[in-house]
């Protein structure tokens, strides 16, 4: 089946720092989503991509749908501590009304 | 603003034992659906519904039923736990059509079987 390979697993990093992860996939979406996890917490989305080669920022974020449909990054400017957490990765296939594929996350640590 | 709302938060079953998590969306959502999160596997989907009356399975079905009898519910009925079952749970909905995309999570049900 389809699958997400989310890199890199973990990040420690400094409190300031800048943050890039990404998936990347064998097959062809037709939209991706990343979202954040906050412990003890469910999903919230941060930022959604809908057409190849789109940059979308929400505040310190910015993600990317590659032009080739079958990657995404996200980058975090200026990293602070709330900012901890785990980040998924989504992708929608272009066909079957649900089928919404998640990579393994990347779990990020700030240390301030 | 309640959105996705689960429950319970956290339970604890002994194997062989059979419970139901509860799901409910207020947001007219078509789509509902059960995910399961395990360390290192992301979230996987076990059973989604696009409205009253049909569902339909994910990745990662067995031991697990779903009905969808109204809009707003999607109860997740566990038949006969079992230790492979721990894990944490989340309900999801979204809209229907290329517009809806954006799925929305519940804060997630802590299962331990033992």
């Amino acid at each position: 089946g389809q699958q997400l390979n989310q890199s890199p697993q973990s990040m420690f990093i400094q409190e300031g720092e800048d943050v890039s992860m990404n998936c990347t996939s064998s097959s062809i979406f037709n939209t991706w989503l990343w979202y954040k996890q906050d412990p003890g917490e469910g999903p919230v989305l941060l930022i959604a991509l809908y057409k190849a080669g789109e940059l979308t920022s929400n505040g310190r974020l910015t993600a990317q749908f590659g032009i080739t449909r079958k990657d995404s990054f996200l980058n975090i400017s200026a990293s602070i501590p709330s900012d901890v957490g785990i980040y998924f990765c989504a992708g929608q296939l272009s066909t079957g009304g649900f089928k919404t594929i998640f990579g393994a996350g990347t779990r990020l640590f700030v240390k301030a | 603003n309640a959105g996705v709302t689960q429950t319970p938060k956290f339970q604890v079953l002994k194997t062989g034992q059979s419970m139901t998590l509860q799901c409910a969306q207020d947001m007219n959502h078509e789509y509902m659906s059960w995910y399961r999160q395990d360390p290192g596997m992301g979230l996987r989907l076990i059973h989604y519904s696009v409205g009253a009356g049909i569902t339909d399975q994910g990745e990662v079905p067995n031991g697990y039923n779903v009905s969808r009898s109204t809009t707003e519910d999607f109860p997740l009925r566990l038949l006969s736990a079992a230790p492979s079952q721990t894990s944490v749970y989340f309900c999801a909905s979204r809209k229907s059509g290329s517009s809806g995309n954006t799925i929305y999570f519940g804060e997630g049900s802590w299962l331990t079987v033992v």
